[in-house]
């Protein structure tokens, strides 16, 4: 069974840093396109970052420059680092891993999610 | 970037109702479409993948198409426990993911 366990969300002030945890358990991150999707309270969906198995990084031009994904593949985790924290970063994280299936060509999906972490940016 | 724009934003329906929800791309995306419910307090859960195709463990009542712009995600006969959130999402690039702003199903 596919686990994905978010944690390191809390109260941060404005300007300042925080890194989120994904730890997974019934994948492989290496191998995998993990992602960071946050939803501001009371709205919707919006893709943040991903990584590749081959290790490339994106991200949205809302975050690009302040936050960082990473991955340790001895701890099978993916993380979120978060500098330069503004309000409008208010929101829940949850990570997600993006199915790739390159031989069949099948278009990509995000089938496993993790619970959420609640990142609130207030003074 | 690929804009997704989902109708209604809310809709209000009953038990039994067939409940159609379309979502529409700013270009083309082929099939690069997926669909997700989303709970209170949870997290989205994918329904439909490549536009039509049913994710294991799904009802059968849920079913997705389209292609190019324009998507349909049909309920054939909402349950109680069909109340929820609805977000199409296009994969035609895994660099820019985004997601339509979604459609709020509720109980009339």
């Amino acid at each position: 069974e596919v686990q994905l366990v978010e944690s390191g969300g809390g109260l941060i002030q404005p300007g300042g840093s925080l890194r989120l945890s994904c730890a997974a358990s019934g994948l492989t991150v290496s191998s995998n396109y993990m992602s960071w999707v946050r939803q501001a309270p009371g709205k919707g969906l919006e893709w943040v970052s991903v990584i590749y198995s081959g290790s490339s990084t994106y991200y949205a031009d809302s975050v690009k420059g302040r936050f960082t994904i990473s991955r340790d593949n001895s701890k099978n985790t993916v993380y979120l680092q978060m500098n330069s924290l503004r309000a409008e970063d208010t929101a829940v994280y949850y990570c997600a891993r993006q199915r790739v299936e390159l031989i069949t060509g099948t278009p990509p999906y995000f089938d496993y999610w993790g619970q959420g972490t609640l990142v609130t940016v207030s003074s | 970037d690929i804009q997704m724009t989902q109708s209604p934003s809310s809709l209000s329906a009953s038990v039994g109702d067939r409940v159609t929800i379309t979502c529409r791309a700013s270009q083309s995306i082929s099939s690069y479409l997926n669909w997700y419910q989303q709970k209170p307090g949870k997290a989205p859960n994918l329904l439909i993948y490549a536009a039509s195709s049913l994710q294991s463990g799904v009802p059968s009542r849920f079913s997705g198409s389209g292609s190019g712009t324009d998507f349909t995600l049909i309920i054939s006969s909402l349950q109680p426990e069909d109340f929820a959130t609805y977000y199409c999402q296009q994969s035609r690039s895994t660099v820019t993911v985004s997601f339509g702003q979604g459609t709020k199903l509720e109980i009339k």
